[in-house]
């Protein structure tokens, strides 16, 4: 159980192109939706949290102008890149929660298999 | 805010154990995680510890807490190859907010 698809795996597009990228809750229902991103050989930086049908919470310095999130359903999230660069070249993962038992702490995510952007 | 440590970089020789730690710094997380991440995959949980607990022992996973300390450690006994990755932990933000605050992970080079 607990399994989050990412589509595509890997894209390339050319620059000043938008990019759409797919995160779905396979047999669960999630709550909340997180995005990442991540650099080579570095943590995961979070960009944003969406619940389901409400606006999405950009982390500091996360342009959501550029970065447009939609958790339109309980199972499905998605984060296009509007006008895409070069330095927005990286590895996009989703993760999903179900959401908490109220007791804090409970936390459990559950990630895709992430999405590989590479704009040239 | 909440800050996790880990050391960045573990080379062992199969069969070996590893150990892989942690520092946190929130004291009051009820839970704290492990995560896997293959290469060029996302990440996948690998265990959890309840903070009331000291140890979790999960087949060669061993999982010890030092509540006083902050020190999270997974132990991989018998390693091996397929055991090389990046090994993230994590604890939730104080915040209340679904969030989790990841180490900078810690890559595990498991050599034959």
């Amino acid at each position: 159980g607990a399994v989050v698809s990412q589509h595509p795996s890997r894209v390339i597009c050319k620059s000043g192109t938008s990019v759409k990228i797919e995160c779905r809750s396979l047999d669960f229902q999630a709550t909340t939706m997180f995005w990442y991103r991540q650099f080579p050989k570095k943590s995961l930086m979070l960009m944003a949290t969406s619940n389901e049908g409400s606006k999405a919470t950009y982390e500091q310095g996360v342009e959501k102008d550029k970065f447009l999130i939609n958790h339109a359903s309980l199972t499905l999230s998605t984060l296009t890149v509007t006008s895409a660069h070069p330095e927005d070249s990286s590895f996009y993962i989703c993760s999903a929660s179900s959401g908490t038992s109220g007791i804090r702490g409970s936390y459990e995510q559950y990630f895709g298999p992430g999405t590989r952007l590479t704009v040239t | 805010g909440e800050d996790v440590e880990q050391s960045l970089f573990l080379s062992v020789r199969e069969g070996d154990s590893s150990v892989i730690n942690c520092t946190y710094t929130d004291s009051s997380s009820t839970y704290l995680y492990w995560y896997k991440q293959e290469p060029g995959a996302g990440l996948q949980l690998l265990t959890y510890i309840f903070s009331n607990m000291d140890m979790k022992q999960d087949q060669r996973l061993t999982v010890l807490l030092n509540k006083k300390d902050k020190h999270l450690s997974l132990r991989i006994a018998d390693t091996q190859t397929g055991d090389s990755a990046i090994y993230f932990c994590a604890e939730p933000d104080s915040g209340n907010t679904g969030k989790l605050i990841f180490g900078q992970g810690t890559t595990l080079q498991v050599k034959p």
